[in-house]
Order: structure tokens, then sequence, then C-alpha cells
């Protein structure tokens, strides 16, 4: 079992559409949760951070994270075609490495 | 803030030439940078840690004599592909850590390089 599950989609949604992304993970060790955003031949981009099960907001997207379940979520509100990328989730343990496990990327295609 | 830079952004090399790729962190230090490689449609994979003033870390099967880490200041780290091969094509891309910020674990990336041996 991979450390990091993630489908990699493609996902396609109508302009104004709310999106679900998902990420699950085996380690009960991970610490920190993020979602990066990655347009095509650019370099991820961050998103959302956070380190706590619960929800964590910002604008139009939140951030949901599940430890017990070890499952978390990136929920996109009213979908722009801007918002076409693909959405990495990553997870670190913390620590002085912070290396950080990907997964693999949903490709999120927003169709106006 | 949290700029990461790379250059060049692209490059086209004969097989068996060596390529060096800069990556700096413009608006904060960074004592820990991470050089990544990705494939057409495929996830960032880890090649190897650097930090600042010491040995770069490599992961499991990447050599490190083919792709030589420099880290030599707080803002400047760097990749050299030797002898490069056909197979080495890939996205390259840069992270760095913010030492200054609390959110240590947070990696700010640069925009990548993209590699093509002929």
């Amino acid at each position: 079992q991979k450390e990091v599950e993630q489908d990699p989609g493609p996902l396609s949604v109508p302009e104004g559409a709310i999106v679900s992304l998902n990420c699950t993970y085996s380690n009960s060790a991970f610490q920190y949760f993020m979602w990066y955003r990655q347009y095509s031949r650019k370099g991820p981009e961050l998103l959302m951070y956070t380190y706590s099960s619960g929800n964590k907001e910002d604008g139009r997207f939140t951030a949901q994270v599940d430890k017990s379940s070890k499952y978390i979520s990136l929920f996109i509100r009213d979908s722009q075609p801007s918002d076409s990328a693909t959405y990495l989730c990553a997870m670190g343990y913390g620590g002085s490495q912070g290396n950080l496990i990907f997964g693999k990327g949903t490709k999120l295609s927003v169709k106006p | 803030g949290a700029v990461v830079s790379q250059h060049p952004s692209w490059v086209i090399c004969k097989s068996g030439t060596s390529v060096k790729i800069e990556c700096r962190s413009l608006d904060f230090q960074a004592t820990t940078m991470f050089w990544y490689r990705q494939f057409p449609k495929q996830s960032l994979m880890l090649m190897a840690t650097s930090n600042e003033g010491s040995k770069a870390t490599y992961e499991q099967g990447v050599e490190k004599d083919k792709f030589l880490i420099n880290h030599a200041s707080l803002t400047l780290s760097t990749l050299t592909v030797t002898s490069a091969h056909p197979e080495d094509s890939s996205f390259y891309i840069c992270s760095a850590r913010d030492i200054g910020l609390s959110l240590r674990e947070t990696q700010y990336f640069g925009p990548g390089t993209r590699l093509l041996v002929l």
C-alpha cells in the first residue's frame, strides 16, 4: 500500500460547481497536510496548509482533515476555469528533515 | 514573499554533456532545498535533500555521482546532471524551506526546468 493515495482523475466539472478532491494515507505519523496546485509546465504552488483535524477555509477553498480516517479533502466552491490545474496533496512528518510525501495529483478541468 | 526561481527554465543538450540547474530563494533564506523530478503525468519524485554547507542526502535509486548537488549558500542550490542521456529528460523542480517561518514544513517551489537530452 502506498503511503499516499490520490485519484488521478481527470475530473471535469462545469463552471460554478463545487469540487471535491481527496487523498487517503496509511501512516498515522503524518502531522502536516498540504494542498498544492500545479499548472501545466509550472512548479507547484502552495494552496492550503493544515496540521490538525477539522476544516480550514481560505476564500473559495476549504481543506478538511480527518486523522481518524486518514483522509484529507480539498473543496473548491464556485469553481472557475482558472482553477483548471493538477492538484497535489502532500503530507509531512515534521521534524528537521521536512520531507513531503506527495500524492500523484488530480487533474481538474473546469468548463466555462 | 517566498519566491523561488530556477534557471534555466528549459534546456536542450546533446547526450553526454553536463547540465547545471540553479535554484534560488529570492526573498528568504533556505537552509534546506529539495530537488524533484517529474515525468509526464506523474507526481513529484524527490531526488535529494540539499542542506546548506553539507552533503546532500539522496533518495534510494538516485545516483549521487550523476546528479551533483551543491548548496553553497542560504539562497542558492545547484543540480548538475553529468553525462546526460535521453532517459534523463524530465522536468526538474526545486523547492525551499523558509527558516524564518513557523510553518517550516512548508516547501515553496520553483517554476521548474525542462531538460531534453537528444
